[in-house]
């Protein structure tokens, strides 16, 4: 069985503080882990991706998330938010569902504020 | 964006009809996911075609249904239509028939059933 744990479903954050959004997972085979980001009204947008390569992952947006194996943790940061920084962040985990097919599975989402 | 194409944006139905959700995945895509997020319930993960064939099932109800087309392309029905089937409907759509690499989502299809 495979889940994803997201501690805090609202975050506010001042423009040009750190982002912190935390991300936790279980999954009883290698997990790919993934943050995406939604803003109002539109589709999923992947930031960045971890698939067994390189621990510490960056992505687009200034965005990066560093995988911790022994912590089954999965952080998204960014050092200085950006106004355009506001929306949904979804950790999602890829690992076995059913069969030979990797699923995703997502958390329940961090909605991100940041106050000027 | 995505290069994952969905239609309609939005639509408004009653209790009780039918409607039919269009994907078309990126090109070179093989595998279509659809996904429903809702309030309550979150990002749940509904069914997977993987060129033309059912792969995987997730928490999809027995009036919802899914096909995957020759030329790739899916459908979502969704029958007998209930209030609490109002969802924002995704697809994704992937190279493989897992997810191996990340699945590129569309703009998602708003049903709002009245």
């Amino acid at each position: 069985a495979q889940s994803v744990t997201q501690l805090g479903s609202h975050v506010s954050v001042s423009e040009g503080a750190l982002v912190l959004l935390r991300c936790n997972y279980s999954s009883s085979v290698p997990p790919y882990l993934f943050w995406y980001v939604q803003y109002p009204n539109q589709g999923l947008q992947l930031l960045l991706k971890y698939t067994s390569a390189a621990t510490l992952v960056k992505g687009i947006n200034g965005f990066e998330a560093e995988f911790k194996k022994s912590e089954t943790s999965f952080h998204l940061t960014k050092p200085s938010a950006h106004m355009s920084d506001a929306a949904e962040y979804f950790c999602a985990v890829s690992a076995y569902l059913s069969g030979s097919a990797r699923q995703l599975t997502f958390g329940s989402g961090t909605q991100l504020t940041v106050l000027p | 964006d995505s290069g994952v194409t969905q239609t309609p944006k939005h639509l408004i139905t009653a209790t009780g009809q039918r409607v039919t959700l269009r994907c078309s995945p990126r090109s070179g895509d093989l595998s279509v996911y659809w996904y429903q997020q809702s309030l309550d319930q979150g990002l749940q993960f509904l069914i997977q075609y993987y060129n033309g064939e059912e792969r995987a099932k997730g928490n999809i109800l027995e009036r919802f249904s899914a096909q995957q087309f020759p030329d790739l392309h899916s459908e979502l029905n969704l029958s007998s239509l209930e209030l609490g089937d109002s969802a924002l409907y995704f697809c994704a759509s992937s190279p493989t028939g897992t997810l191996n690499t990340e699945a590129f989502f569309g703009q998602g299809t708003r049903l709002t059933v009245v």
